[in-house]
């Protein structure tokens, strides 16, 4: 059974600075890695998704890269904003449509 | 290009009732899948529908039913409620039952007294 882990569960840190938010998985047999970006209360938007032959992706600020061998991915974002504040989930998925997620890390960025 | 739509957004219902929620799914979507997500926790997967039959489903009960319309739309159908089905309720859509990305919507919130 695949198993997602986030840590930390909730990260708050200044303006300006750069963070990087973790994510494991069980079993490295995934099709491919997705980020997502939750505000409180809504859905969720899609930041960054890998596919199992790629190693990273970027968009603007982000950055995610993927070691599948060892079961990990890292969500680094650069020169954080207080808009940045939300829950960030990964999700993996192996095969077919379903999603696994983790619990999510919720981040605070202080002005 | 309208998105993945859900409603109601917010539902309150008391134990033991029924309750059905539903989505339609962005524009050139034919696939939806349906998530449970309680406060504080990621998404657990409930059911996929595709081509109007269920083609994968989670660790659910049987009340927890439901159904995709020649339009693609689908609904989610929650029978004999109790307080754990508290949670906001997510739809995804995509093309296909393949690879392509999943697009959500902003999710039901259903609070059961």
């Amino acid at each position: 059974k695949q198993e997602v882990t986030q840590i930390p569960a909730a990260l708050s840190v200044p303006e300006g600075e750069n963070l990087v938010l973790n994510c494991s998985f069980t079993d490295s047999a995934i099709y491919n890695l997705q980020w997502f970006r939750q505000d409180p209360g809504k859905g969720l938007t899609s930041l960054l998704l890998i596919q199992s032959s790629q190693r990273e992706q970027t968009s603007g600020r982000l950055n995610a890269s993927l070691d599948k061998s060892s079961g990990r991915s890292t969500l680094y974002i650069a020169a954080s904003q207080p808009g940045d504040s939300a829950t960030y989930l990964c999700a993996v998925r192996r095969g077919a449509q379903k999603l696994v997620f983790g619990q999510g890390t919720r981040l605070t960025i202080n002005p | 290009d309208a998105g993945v739509t859900q409603s109601p957004t917010h539902l309150i219902k008391t134990r033991g009732q029924q309750v059905t929620l539903r989505c339609s799914p962005k524009s050139g979507h034919d696939t939806v899948s349906w998530y449970q997500q309680a406060l504080g926790q990621g998404p657990q997967f409930i059911f996929q529908y595709y081509e109007e039959e269920e083609r994968q489903r989670g660790n659910f009960p049987d009340r927890f039913s439901g159904h995709q319309f020649p339009n693609y739309s689908s609904e989610l159908n929650v029978n004999a409620l109790l307080l754990g089905d508290s949670a906001l309720y997510l739809c995804a859509s995509s093309f296909g039952a393949g690879d392509q990305p999943q697009h959500f919507g902003d999710g039901t919130r259903l609070s059961i007294l």
